[in-house]
């Protein structure tokens, strides 16, 4: 079945460091991923989406690119600012055998960025 | 455009009340889901639904009910509260299709004494 995965945190950065958080997906067809933001005590925010291979999904200084052949979509920003300490979250979309669209969450990364 | 409101956002119970969550959303989208969110643990589908008038299971639907009357509210109830089911609850929409993105709402933040 379909499923993503994406690494462990929490992840600790200096600002203006770069991010890299890794997301992989296993999927029975040809779906669309996705990178949400949770901020403390908020709901999840879409932060990026790309709906077919080697899309790059962007958005506030953040980039995701669609790797088919590696089945991955991590996310990157170049200068992290302490305002972006949140918890990211991978998710991918897919449609199954009677056409109903499933959608398929990560675990979560929280990401924490010292000053 | 309130997107999509969860009320109410906090709650406590004590052990055995019941209680029913509202979701309302004012975009049209068709699918409608209900999560939970425990500390360290990601999201949980509890249940969903794909239309009005009709409703699914997901991945931990035990203890709780669901109702889509109208296509704009998802209702969430807990007939016998029980501490197991202290958490933050979201809710979710969006439209039918694989490039569709999910909407949440701010959440309902409930606890059960």
């Amino acid at each position: 079945g379909d499923s993503v995965t994406q690494m462990e945190g929490p992840v600790t950065l200096s600002e203006e460091a770069f991010l890299t958080i890794n997301c992989t997906y296993t999927a029975t067809g040809y779906p669309s991923l996705f990178w949400y933001v949770q901020y403390p005590g908020e709901g999840l925010q879409l932060l990026l989406k790309a709906t077919k291979a080697d899309d790059k999904g962007s958005n506030k200084g953040f980039e995701a690119t669609y790797r088919k052949e590696t089945t991955s979509f991590h996310l990157e920003k170049g200068s992290v600012q302490v305002s972006d300490s949140a918890v990211y979250f991978c998710a991918l979309s897919d449609q199954n055998w009677n056409n109903f669209n499933k959608f398929y969450f990560g675990s979560g990364t929280k990401l924490n960025v010292k000053p | 455009n309130a997107g999509v409101t969860q009320t109410p956002k906090f709650r406590v119970l004590k052990t055995g009340q019941s209680m029913t969550l509202l979701c309302a959303q004012d975009m049209n989208h068709e699918y409608m889901y209900w999560y939970r969110q425990d500390p360290g643990m990601g999201l949980r589908l509890i249940h969903y639904s794909v239309g009005e008038g009709t409703t699914a299971k997901g991945e931990v639907p035990d203890g709780y009910n669901v109702s889509r009357l109208k296509k704009q509210n998802f209702l969430l109830g807990l007939e016998s509260a029980a501490p197991s089911q202290t958490s933050v609850y979201f809710c979710a929409s969006r439209f039918r299709g694989i490039v569709q993105p999910q909407h949440f709402g701010d959440g309902t933040r409930l606890s059960i004494l």
